[in-house]
């Protein structure tokens, strides 16, 4: 059972490159998440999507941009990036069964910007 | 605004003892509280959780206790084991408006249990 898989693990881009960050689950979840984790800091929502064709912003979405064609996919695309958003990535899932129900997260992609 | 604090950064214990993390929150809408356990160079998993309506909720080893007059909550771990060294994170929901939950998380606790 793979859960949510994350690729790559690592990852170092120049300024102004792009670059997108993929995320798969195979648990048929409806919602999908992506995270960024910065040393010392919790970690902070900068998508989310309900549903196949539905996203939203969350906390931090500047600098990023997602899509949700599919149910298992929801990649996170960086189109220019910068020195700030070196940070470590994370994609999570949760089912739409029952309220609350609890986040399954994929293992992160390192990511450094030089 | 960090709406969702844990204030102690690591916590040592000893085997066998018991480990206590703490977190505060200033937002009085959060209504779910969950803790997850976060392993280097993987993803967070969750460990346990409890609704606002309730004020413990156990699960083996695990105890989370909520205090909303002080807007406090802790996990208790009984008793430590090595393996329960990782990095703890305290999350807070509000509901997101469409059925999701739009987690804040806390900065983490690192725990180290010595033999």
């Amino acid at each position: 059972n793979a859960g949510v898989t994350q690729t790559p693990k690592f990852r170092i881009l120049k300024i102004g490159q792009s670059m997108t960050l993929q995320c798969t689950q195979d648990m048929n979840h409806n919602y999908m998440y992506w995270y960024r984790q910065d040393p010392g800091m919790g970690l902070k929502l900068i998508y989310y999507s309900v549903g196949a064709g539905i996203t939203d912003k969350g906390e931090v979405p500047n600098g990023y941009n997602v899509s949700r064609s599919t149910t298992e996919d929801f990649p996170l695309r960086l189109e220019l990036a910068a020195p700030s958003q070196t940070s470590v990535y994370f994609c999570a899932s949760s089912s739409i069964e029952g309220y609350n129900s609890p986040l399954h997260f994929g293992n992160g992609t390192r990511l450094t910007v030089t | 605004d960090q709406q969702v604090k844990q204030n102690s950064p690591s916590l040592s214990v000893q085997e066998g003892r018991i480990s206590i993390l703490n977190c505060d929150y200033t937002n009085s809408m959060f209504d779910y509280f969950l803790w997850y356990k976060k392993y280097p160079a993987e993803g967070p998993t969750f460990l346990i959780s409890i609704s606002s309506i309730k004020d413990k909720n156990e699960d083996g080893r695990f105890t989370v206790f909520l205090n909303k007059s002080a807007k406090h909550l802790s996990l208790h771990i009984v008793p430590s084991q090595p393996g329960d060294s990782a990095v703890y994170f305290c999350a807070a929901s509000v509901e997101g408006g469409t059925g999701f939950q739009k987690l804040v998380f806390g900065t983490g606790t690192r725990l180290l249990v010595s033999p």
